[in-house]
């Protein structure tokens, strides 16, 4: 199975911060690599596909970089609505695997 | 609009069964392919299933193989969950997902959830 891992897990900053979140692949997963947010109690929203397409309705302060084993979402002038848990997720080859979640607190 | 809507989540005993179904709107159910997905409380994303557009091929993690069975029936636009052999590690909210396109594998949307509790 390919690994995931998500860094850091927790992250705090203010409102107007650009911040970064970066996942790791245990293989190389070509581009095949999502971002998803989710607030408390809620479902996740897709942000990025294939590693750097923005999702349609998505602000464009989202970016999503990388290929192969190493990629990141990057958020630019972060808004209050932007403070929730992160996930990365990578549908190269089955099981279809998540990160262990990147929660972005207000500091 | 796409709409996703889970039900049949509730609490079961150890060994039990239940049979979750996702009612799909909005778009064209039989053009995708279908996902569940879970979440155990407080802890992060696992995929579970993935079925075919016409249900001719179905993936499953590790943990669910021979117990857990994923179907559709595209007449109803509805997606199904069986669950059989229920464990106390199979408490999660179960979100059932529309796959983008074909030769993608990423969830576009997303349904809210039905809670699976498993418990004596």
């Amino acid at each position: 199975d390919i690994q995931m891992t998500q860094s850091p897990s927790t992250l705090s900053a203010s409102v107007g911060d650009r911040v970064t979140i970066t996942c790791r692949a245990s293989q190389s997963i070509s581009s095949w690599l999502a971002w998803y947010q989710q607030k408390p109690g809620k479902a996740p929203k897709l942000l990025i596909y294939k590693a750097s397409s923005l999702e349609s309705g998505v602000p464009s302060r989202f970016s999503g970089s990388g290929s192969g084993t190493e990629f990141t979402l990057t958020i630019t002038s972060l808004q209050p609505d932007d403070f929730a848990t992160y996930y990365c997720h990578q549908y190269n080859s089955y099981p279809y695997t998540f990160g262990q979640g990147t929660k972005l607190e207000i500091k | 609009e796409v709409q996703l809507v889970e039900s049949g989540g509730g609490l079961v005993q150890p060994g039990g069964s239940l049979r979750l179904s996702c009612a799909a709107s909005g778009f064209t159910f039989s053009s995708h392919w279908m996902s569940w997905v879970r979440q155990a409380p407080g802890k992060g994303l696992e995929w579970v299933a993935n079925i075919k557009k016409d249900g001719s091929q179905k993936y499953y993690v590790d943990p669910v193989k021979g117990r857990f069975t994923i179907s559709r029936d595209n007449a109803k636009n509805s997606l199904y969950l069986q669950m059989n052999s229920l464990r106390a590690e199979d408490t999660a909210v179960y979100y059932c997902a529309r796959i983008d396109y074909d030769s993608s594998g990423h969830f576009d949307y997303w349904g809210q959830g039905t809670l699976v509790t498993v418990s004596s």
